[in-house]
This record gives C-alpha cells, sequence and structure tokens, in this order.
C-alpha cells in the first residue's frame, strides 16, 4: 500500500539558510499535517492543511510557511534557519480532518 | 490545555512476557487517541486508533483500551517479542483543538531474547 512520502530525508543546512521539505501523502487524502520532533523529544504539532486551505496552527514559528497544492501535496518553507531547527520533521496524511493520521518517515534537518 | 502523560518512561521485560503500557490525559474532551510505534530515529507507525465512543481495539498481540471518563488508555502488549523493543507514543485529538494530535513523551520498551 501507497505510504506517505517525504523529501528529502536528510538535509543539512547552515544558520541562516532556507530549506524546503515536501511532502506526498497517500492518494485521495486530502489533510496533511507537519509535525517536528526535536532530539528526545514527542512530536510538536506545526500545521495542518484541509482541501488545501489551513485546518490547523500549532507551535509555527513565523520564519516558517507552509502550503498545500491542488495535487494535495505540501512543503514546508523554514527560512533563516537556527540551530535549534535541527530535527524530524514529519508529515502525516489522512482522508478528513477526523481520521487515522498516516505519519511518513520524516526529514531530519540538521543546522550547522 | 491537554496533556498526555506516559508511564512508565522506561520498561525492560524478558522475552515472552505480557505487558501494559500506560497513558493519561488530562480533558476527557477527546476525539480519538492513537497508538504509536518509532524506531529510534525513525517514522511513526500507527498501531491501534480508538474512537472516544470505543472502549478498545485489538490488533493481533495488541489490545488497546479506552477509559474516556478516567482520562486513561493502555496498550496491552501479549507474549513479547526482541523485535518489539521500541518507543510506543499515546496521542491524543482534543476535540476542540481540530485536528492536531498531541503526543505524550513515549515508553521506551527493551525485550531481551
Amino acid at each position: 500500500a501507497a505510504g506517505v512520502i517525504q523529501s528529502p530525508r536528510h538535509l543539512i543546512k547552515e544558520k541562516r539558510e532556507t530549506a524546503t521539505l515536501k511532502c506526498y501523502p497517500i492518494p485521495r487524502h486530502d489533510t496533511v499535517y507537519w509535525y517536528q520532533q526535536g532530539p528526545g523529544q514527542d512530536p510538536q504539532f506545526l500545521i495542518s492543511f484541509y482541501e488545501k486551505m489551513q485546518s490547523d496552527k500549532g507551535s509555527i514559528p513565523d520564519r516558517f510557511s507552509a502550503q498545500q497544492f491542488s495535487d494535495y501535496h505540501s512543503e514546508l518553507n523554514m527560512s533563516s534557519l537556527e540551530l535549534g531547527d535541527s530535527a524530524l520533521y514529519f508529515c502525516a496524511s489522512s482522508q478528513g480532518r477526523g481520521y487515522e493520521q498516516y505519519f511518513g518517515p520524516g526529514t531530519r534537518l540538521t543546522v550547522t | 490545555k491537554q496533556e498526555v502523560t506516559q508511564i512508565p518512561a522506561a520498561l525492560s521485560v524478558p522475552e515472552g512476557e505480557n505487558l501494559v503500557l500506560n497513558c493519561s490525559f488530562t480533558d476527557s474532551a477527546i476525539y480519538n487517541l492513537q497508538w504509536f510505534r518509532q524506531d529510534p530515529g525513525k517514522g511513526l507507525t500507527s498501531l491501534l486508533l480508538i474512537q472516544s465512543s470505543q472502549r478498545e481495539q485489538t490488533s493481533g498481540r495488541l489490545n488497546a483500551s479506552l477509559d474516556k471518563s478516567s482520562g486513561r488508555s493502555t496498550l496491552y502488549i501479549a507474549a513479547s517479542q526482541p523485535g518489539d523493543s521500541a518507543t510506543y507514543l499515546c496521542a491524543v485529538r482534543p476535540h476542540q483543538a481540530g485536528t492536531a494530535l498531541i503526543f505524550g513523551k513515549g515508553t521506551t520498551l527493551s525485550v531481551s531474547s
């Protein structure tokens, strides 16, 4: 069965650079979520989209922005990167907002 | 504000033992609860989803229960195996918060052969 696809899987950036993370949801899933998991931490919700509109917003820094495109894939744009942004970034998708969330393998971002 | 707590933080058991992982949440007004497994540095694998109207769900050797009124869920693992070694995360979807999952910090399980 198709799963959530995230790219890239690993990314190394320097401070103050920008990064773009991509997420391709499971086919026919219309809702995408982004989570950030710092080292030794639990995942923290950043933002979600339903039918290409922002649905819910969590602890997403103003330096980050995201959107969902017409084909339902989503991109998380991160600017002015800081050392503290180093984390695993997960994308999840579901078929509707209230349904089970399926997580991708994550993108490991390292900021040096 | 909804908070999710998992006890214990770590657990070591010999192979074959049955075990219970605990999850508690402060606000009983939840939409559903999910249990996940995470291997070190890897993604989250959904194990079981319990809707707020359900009492339990079963999948293979796993059984999850939900007592919404007391703010508790348990994950029962029967006949544990070394391959069960991982971190188990509990997450609730608060009814009023919409779509976001709120995670506990997890229980790291080690099963020795």
